[in-house]
């Protein structure tokens, strides 16, 4: 049972352009989403979340947007750069229980 | 503040053995969580701690245990080894209440 996905394996985007990942969920009791990074042979930084009282939070080159009636939730990076290459995850949570993560989806930037 | 630190950082082991991997959390983290990660997979939630305690489990055998000791620290042990287990073993730490789990960098174990 996926609670999460990302239906996207991969994306690649020239620099400099808008970078879109996306991610839908199930579980309606999730009220807290994560988005992480990844580089490999690291583990997962944290990038940015949101609380399911809000529908966007941005920090930088980084927005994150939530659609709560359609249980979808996406990452927008602007202006996208060479080292933003890297695996992102979304993760989502009810409460303080656990973190339920998405499959990822690799980002490649290309110059 | 240090970050979560896992030991070791890459095992090689053969099948059958027993592994032993560390965790130690943020200072002030007192839940634990050990995620595995394989080629092509998210990350797949093994077990959380919280004070001692086994919070969370997810869908791995029994061959898959885990403590945490008095001081937060945690490990997770594999028991009789398969070649399927070779993967990243990623631990993350957070706050009472908090969302937002912090990972280290992970232990790589390959199974031969």
């Amino acid at each position: 049972d996926q609670q999460v996905k990302q239906n996207s394996p991969s994306l690649s985007v020239q620099e400099g352009r808008i970078s879109i990942l996306n991610c839908d969920y199930t579980n309606s009791m999730f009220d807290y989403f994560l988005w992480y990074k990844k580089y490999p042979a690291e583990g997962p930084t944290f990038l940015i979340s949101i609380s399911s009282i809000k529908d966007k939070n941005e920090d930088g080159r980084f927005t994150v947007f939530l659609n709560k009636s359609a249980k979808h939730l996406s990452l927008h990076i602007v202006p996208s750069q060479p080292g933003d290459s890297a695996v992102y995850f979304c993760a989502a949570a009810q409460g303080a229980q656990k973190l339920v993560f998405g499959q990822g989806t690799r980002l490649t930037i290309n110059p | 503040k240090a970050g979560v630190t896992q030991t070791p950082r890459y095992l090689i082991k053969t099948r059958g053995q027993q592994v032993t991997l560390s965790c130690s959390p943020i200072s002030g983290h007192r839940s634990v969580s050990w995620y595995q990660q394989t080629p092509g997979q998210g990350l797949q939630f093994l077990f959380e701690y919280f004070s001692e305690t086994q919070r969370n489990k997810g869908n791995f055998p029994g061959r898959f245990s885990g403590r945490q000791f008095s001081n937060s620290r945690s490990e997770m042990n594999v028991s009789t080894l398969e070649l399927g287990d070779s993967a990243l073993y990623l631990c993350a730490s957070r706050t009472v209440g908090g969302a937002e789990a912090f990972f280290g960098q992970g232990t790589r174990l390959t199974v031969v």
